[in-house]
């Protein structure tokens, strides 16, 4: 168990939907980053929070936002869902803001399936 | 650019040693990592290595880096049944400043018992 919780576990709605994926990070790390793993496209990095604000972006698609709220814990939307955004979505979380023994800890992730 | 390249697949039988490869291209590289997904679950820090050390061991894990190919390597001895899942490496670069962890798309592990 690596300390970082997310929920839900799995979601499956209709395309053209919203949906929120939920991240509580470890205790005292201040760090939370947002994966998407597909079959096709591996493990994605797609955007990085530190102390509740923006630090870091990878290949995030507009239709997609995520914030840090003051209590640490992440939230991801989705919105206007396609068929492709169907993979597991994984938090990590992180003491500090990413520096080069920051260490990465990892979520079980949550599945979203969009019919 | 910045790019991690690993083989997709690789089958071992039980009790053979599992050597598992990753190249990457940045250079300003510092930390290289290796996790394990198991499957349903996150990933998991198994083991990582600065990038001025050539090896690194860790009971049944050996890490070898050779700066100069930019190619890593997991060894696994004595593999089993238990080691089935997909190994992801990552390294860690600078960007602006700051820094950011650039994954491989993973090797997944198949041990035969």
């Amino acid at each position: 168990d690596s300390g970082v919780t997310q929920t839900p576990k799995h979601l499956i709605t209709a395309t053209g939907q919203r949906v929120t994926l939920r991240c509580s990070p470890r205790s005292g790390d201040l760090s939370v980053y947002w994966y998407q793993q597909s079959l096709d496209q591996g493990l994605q990095f797609l955007i990085q929070y530190y102390n509740g604000e923006e630090r870091a972006k990878g290949n995030i698609l507009e239709r997609f936002s995520a914030q840090q709220f003051p209590d640490l814990h992440s939230e991801l939307n989705l919105s206007s869902l396609e068929l492709g955004d169907s993979a597991l979505y994984f938090c990590a979380s992180s003491v500090m803001a990413g520096g080069i023994t920051d260490t990465q800890y990892f979520g079980p992730g949550t599945r979203l399936t969009v019919l | 650019g910045e790019d991690v390249e690993q083989s997709l697949f690789l089958s071992v039988r039980e009790g053979d040693s599992s050597v598992i490869n990753c190249t990457y291209t940045d250079s300003s590289s510092t930390y290289l990592y290796w996790y394990k997904q198991e499957p349903g679950a996150g990933l998991q820090l198994l083991t990582y290595i600065f990038s001025n050390m050539d090896m690194k061991q860790d009971q049944r894990l050996t890490v070898l880096l050779n700066k100069k190919d930019k190619h890593l390597s997991l060894r696994i001895a004595d593999t089993q049944t238990g080691d089935s899942a997909i190994y992801f490496c990552a390294e860690s670069i600078t960007d602006s400043g700051g820094f950011k962890t650039i994954f491989g798309a993973g090797t997944r592990l198949f041990v035969k018992a």
